[in-house]
């Protein structure tokens, strides 16, 4: 069975860090573009990052750049993100998601989210 | 304000029809393939819908998609109680390199 596992989010004060993290069971994430995205409360899906399955690719959304980084270790079979610099609006739920290997960007399994709230 | 433009909400009677839009632009819906989520509070989204029409394994053919230039519709027939929630669009921006989702529409079932 095909499962991913967010751990890592909690409280953290304004241009404060954190580093989150997403355990894939059921599949090898070496085959796959893996993707985070988050959810404001109160609000609508946002993506924020995937990476290619070796890690030479990655992008982000523009609100993210310079201040989060995605990762993937394919031998531990887990995805990261590194937050940093963070602000009360990167307050969400961050999701972590597999990309199907077909055109576009179909997420078709998604870990439970983990919260992540910014605030003094 | 999203780069894909649902309406905010649709509502429709049990076992009717209803349809939601996504709008966007020649660098997202006009070039690449359309995904549609099902998203209930507190869970994880769904997919429903990728490559435009496509369904994944165990979604029944009651969901239906289709794309015109730059719109894409979701269509849901048969509606049931069960079927409320927060549905969502989204695909890839080649402007922005980065994926874009529509802001969500909260379906009703009457």
């Amino acid at each position: 069975e095909v499962q991913l596992v967010e751990s890592g989010g909690g409280l953290v004060q304004p241009g404060g860090s954190l580093r989150l993290s997403c355990a894939a069971s059921g599949f090898t994430i070496s085959s796959y573009w893996m993707t985070w995205v988050r959810q404001p409360p109160g609000k609508g899906l946002e993506w924020v990052a995937n990476i290619k399955e070796d890690g030479s690719d990655k992008n982000y959304v523009d609100s993210v750049k310079g201040r989060f980084t995605i990762s993937r270790d394919n031998v531990e079979n887990s995805l990261s993100l590194q937050l940093k610099s963070l602000r009360a609006e990167d307050t969400a739920v961050y999701y972590c998601a597999r990309k199907l290997p077909v055109s576009g960007t179909p997420m078709d399994y998604w870990g439970q989210g983990t919260l992540v709230t910014v605030s003094s | 304000q999203s780069v894909l433009t649902q309406p905010p909400s649709v509502s429709a009677a049990p076992g009717q029809k209803v349809t939601i839009s996504c709008s966007g632009s020649s660098s997202n819906i006009g070039s690449v393939y359309v995904s549609w989520y099902q998203h209930l509070p507190g869970t994880a989204p769904k997919l429903l819908i990728y490559e435009d029409n496509k369904r994944p394994s165990g979604i029944p053919d009651r969901f239906s998609g289709s794309k015109s230039g730059t719109s894409a519709t979701l269509g849901i027939t048969g509606l049931q109680t069960g079927d409320e929630a927060d549905y969502y669009c989204g695909t890839w921006d080649t402007s922005l390199r980065a994926g874009v989702f529509g802001g969500g529409t909260k379906l009703t079932v009457l």
